[in-house]
């Protein structure tokens, strides 16, 4: 069965610091990899998510993700955080078989943005 | 435009009584969801409709159920809430491409669940 690890539990960042949130998955086959983002009392939204193809994948709100199959990682990137960018980050494996009903979340981040 | 609209968002029930809660979408997808998300935890799968097949996880507690009606309805059922059965309870959706794993999941914004 497929895992996902996500070492830091909270992370505090500097308005206008870059981000770096730490991803690492376990599946014996090609992985299909996605980063979700939660705000307070709300729903998941698709951030980005990789597939195949170019390992450095361009999401929404300035987010970019790269997978390294060599180090069974998925680390999620922004260049410059703002405000907006505090939430609950997931990242996600899901299992290569029929749909998408395989999902497995990591336990998240928290990600705190400090003045 | 809501896409995926769960009803209420905040459900506050007393313990051992039955409870169900609602989700609908405009998006015509055939995969619909139930998580269960507990907090600072990750969203659990309780089941998922492919259409109108009922695909149940093995470790979804049989006080859970869900109803599919049809393409835009789904509803979670809990029939006997615990305390432990507090939680926010995520719906979401999805295309379901045959033999193509791409679908991104669509969630709703939740209902919070409170047991009494």
């Amino acid at each position: 069965a497929q895992s996902v690890t996500q070492p830091d539990i909270h992370i505090t960042v500097s308005e206008g610091a870059s981000l770096e949130l730490r991803c690492n998955y376990s599946y014996g086959a090609t992985p299909y990899l996605f980063w979700y983002v939660q705000s307070p009392g709300q729903g998941l939204q698709l951030l980005l998510k990789y597939f195949s193809g170019d390992t450095l994948v361009q999401g929404i709100k300035g987010f970019e993700a790269e997978f390294k199959r060599s180090q069974s990682s998925f680390n999620l990137r922004k260049p410059s955080v703002h405000w907006s960018d505090a939430a609950e980050y997931f990242c996600a494996v899901g299992a290569s078989n029929f749909g998408n009903e395989k999902l497995t979340f990591g336990t998240g981040t928290r990600l705190t943005i400090i003045p | 435009d809501a896409m995926v609209i769960q009803n209420p968002r905040y459900q506050v029930t007393q313990f051992g009584k039955p409870v169900t809660l609602s989700c609908s979408q405009t998006l015509n997808h055939n995969v619909m969801y139930w998580y269960q998300q507990k907090s600072s935890q990750a969203p659990k799968l309780l089941f998922h409709y492919y259409d109108k097949d009922f695909n149940n996880e093995a470790d979804t507690p049989d006080n859970f159920q869900s109803r599919r009606p049809n393409t835009s309805f789904c509803f979670l059922d809990i029939r006997s809430p615990g305390l432990g059965d507090a939680a926010m309870y995520l719906c979401a959706t999805s295309e379901g491409a045959l033999g193509v794993w791409t679908d991104t999941q669509y969630f709703g914004p939740g209902t919070r669940l409170t047991v009494l």
